[in-house]
């Protein structure tokens, strides 16, 4: 069964300042790779996606991510934060193009001023 | 633009009591699914429906009943609340599967049992 394991539960950084947030699966199979964010209070959105071709992502408020099947990461990045950006970002896992999605425990972004 | 409708918003139970969670969804989704979300536990899955007519257990079924109603509706029931189920519920749908569309999801519901 697949299985996602965010490394950080909480990332603090200052705004402007480049920000990585860590994710790592297990599966025995191909898998497909989403990062949702859920802002205080509110439902999960999500910010992007991979199911194939390119392993560099992109998506939405700046963010992107990069596939590495020999490492079994999924890793989040932004260049330059806001301190919009706050919320917490799950990682989550799905096996196939119709199976349900497993999240991980999520990382909570805390931008410093 | 409603999307995916939860009701109600918050609850406060006692111990024993029975409720049921309502999900509604407006955009022709097939798969639906039923979420908690807990303090550093991320969210766990507790059942799905794949489809009208079908569902299947998640991670953490253990206390809890679904019914698919029909296409747009999935409900979540609790026949005697306790305390280890105080969480917010999030209900979550999509096209075809989790992969190809991701989910969209409804706003949660803050469950209390005391």
């Amino acid at each position: 069964a697949q299985s996602v394991t965010q490394l950080d539960s909480q990332v603090p950084v200052f705004e402007e300042a480049p920000v990585e947030l860590r994710c790592n699966y297990s599966s025995s199979v191909s898998v497909y790779l989403f990062w949702y964010v859920q802002y205080p209070n509110q439902g999960l959105q999500l910010l992007l996606k991979y199911l194939s071709g390119s392993t560099l992502v992109k998506g939405i408020n700046g963010f992107e991510a990069e596939f590495n099947k020999s490492q079994t990461s999924f890793h989040l990045r932004k260049p330059s934060v806001h301190i919009s950006d706050t919320a917490e970002y799950f990682c989550a896992v799905s096996e196939g193009r119709d199976d349900k999605i497993i999240f991980g425990k999520g990382t909570r972004l805390h931008i410093l001023p | 633009n409603a999307g995916v409708t939860q009701t109600p918003k918050f609850q406060v139970l006692k111990t024993g009591q029975s409720m049921t969670l309502q999900c509604a969804q407006d955009m022709n989704h097939n798969s639906m699914y039923w979420y908690r979300q807990d303090p550093g536990m991320g969210l766990r899955l507790i059942y799905y429906s794949a489809s009208e007519g079908t569902t299947d257990k998640g991670e953490v079924p253990n206390g809890y009943n679904v019914s698919r109603l029909n296409k747009r509706e999935f409900s979540l029931r609790l026949e005697s609340a306790a305390p280890s189920q105080t969480s917010v519920y999030f209900c979550a749908s999509s096209a075809y599967g989790g992969a190809n569309y991701g989910y969209t999801f409804g706003s949660g519901t803050r469950l209390t049992v005391v």
